[in-house]
């Protein structure tokens, strides 16, 4: 079947500018999580949802972060006035309940200018 | 001083040979112990995870969990050039919620 989805992938923005990213989880997967990957680093957590309930936002950044997954299905990540800092890759995976078996998507790779 | 270590290589070895690629932890509260493979441009795909202390075997894979030492390993036997990518450690304290990584060992097998 289809594996997590992401777009775009890849975005350039200017500092100051909003963006949102889209996950579209595999169908049927009731958690949802955000990561944050920078060059050479592993992905650090940003936020984790189950179903549409957000149940963990302790590592977004900032409050110009902010995720939502109102359906419990596709998740978009909006940063505001985004900054230079912010470029990274911001991955997504879903997970079936009751495991730690997360799918990732390819990400979606942010540059700053 | 991050809660997973892991040596970032990078590590070159000849195909064939056996692979052994390591993590510290410090937050004794992990419970599951993930190995994920990321190449490059892509998002991490796992490999096996472990629950608790123990070994668990996957074909050519060999994951090992020490709890009482805090470390983790994963051992690739036969190593193949396919297998030339990022290896990921992950940690969890639930099978539920967040799971914490390393920053990945770099391997290239060279045929």
């Amino acid at each position: 079947g289809a594996g997590v989805s992401q777009s775009p992938r890849y975005k350039v923005a200017k500092r100051g500018q909003d963006v949102a990213l889209r996950c579209d989880p595999i169908s049927g997967h009731v958690s949802l999580f955000w990561y944050q990957q920078a060059l050479g680093q592993g992905p650090e957590f940003l936020t984790y949802f189950q179903n549409e309930a957000q149940l963990d936002k302790s590592g977004l950044p900032s409050d110009r972060f902010f995720a939502e997954r109102p359906e419990g299905s596709v998740s978009t990540l909006k940063i505001q006035r985004t900054q230079q800092e912010d470029s990274a890759v911001y991955l997504c995976a879903s997970s079936p309940e009751g495991t730690v078996e997360q799918y990732f998507g390819p990400g979606t790779r942010l540059t700053v200018t | 001083q991050k809660e997973v270590e892991q040596d970032p290589g990078p590590l070159s070895v000849p195909e064939g040979a056996i692979v052994s690629l390591n993590c510290t932890y410090s937050n004794s509260a992990f419970q599951y112990f993930m190995w994920y493979r990321q190449y490059s441009r892509k998002g991490p795909e796992l490999l096996m995870y472990t629950y608790s202390s123990g070994n668990k075997e996957d074909g050519r894979f060999t994951a090992q969990v020490d709890k009482s030492s805090k470390y983790i390993s994963l051992f690739i036997r036969d190593s193949q050039p396919s297998d030339s990518a990022t290896y990921l450690c992950a940690m969890s304290g639930t099978n539920a919620g967040k799971s914490t990584f390393g920053d990945g060992t770099t391997l290239t097998v060279k045929p």
